[in-house]
């Protein structure tokens, strides 16, 4: 099976950072996505990684390292607001597969 | 700007009901699929089509049936509802070519079956 795993839960203060991890062992690999899913609604993409290493997009920044099969996620002076689930998804390298985790909710205190 | 539609919003099914899932975009994206979402659980894939009339099994297809006849239209069935099945349908849409991965989700519908 393709296999993607994250942590069920995460908690943080208001202000502060937090780092949503991602593990996953796939038959093939062509790229790593995040989504964001608040509650009761469709996930929403944040951010696309290939190559190794951290790409900085503001607010959320995202690693990847190939090699040892793990992504994070990085969100940066959180708001209550980033209080949401947060889905990695492995694209195989049929480019039209994605293999989702069950994501992480992140909940984010004052 | 595009945005995906899913209908009903809502579906309530006895135990043993066939029960379709409607879902239509408008990005004109050539791919489009079928997720199912339960509580703690990853999206998993149903189905997916990378054309109009074409349909491609994902992990998850066993007790589904799917159909692409047109480019904007995906729809699902659940061919026999399962008792106290409880779960997320989400359909999602995507330009499918290597360079634009991304995918658009549409609401999701909801099922109880009874």
């Amino acid at each position: 099976g393709q296999g993607v795993e994250q942590p069920d839960n995460l908690m943080s203060v208001e202000g502060t950072f937090a780092r949503v991890n991602c593990t996953y062992s796939t038959s093939g690999f062509n790229g790593l996505s995040w989504y964001q899913q608040r509650e009761g609604h469709a996930p929403v993409f944040l951010s696309y990684v290939v190559l190794d290493g951290l790409k900085d997009s503001g607010h959320f920044s995202t690693f990847l390292s190939r090699s040892n099969g793990y992504s994070y996620l990085l969100l940066t002076e959180l708001q209550i607001k980033d209080s949401a689930s947060y889905l990695c998804a492995v694209r195989h390298p049929n480019y039209n597969v994605l293999y989702f985790g069950s994501g992480t909710k992140l909940t984010v205190e004052p | 700007g595009g945005i995906i539609t899913q209908t009903p919003k809502f579906l309530i099914g006895q135990e043993g009901q066939k029960l379709t899932l409607k879902c239509q975009q408008n990005f004109n994206h050539d791919t489009m699929y079928w997720y199912r979402q339960d509580s703690g659980k990853g999206l998993r894939l149903i189905y997916y089509s990378i054309t109009e009339n074409d349909l491609q099994k994902g992990d998850l297809s066993e007790g589904y049936d799917a159909s692409r006849e047109k480019k904007s239209s995906f729809s699902l069935t659940v061919t026999s509802a399962q008792k106290n099945e409880m779960a997320v349908f989400l359909c999602a849409s995507s330009p499918g070519t290597p360079s634009q991965n991304t995918l658009y989700f549409g609401a999701g519908t909801r099922l109880s079956v009874l």
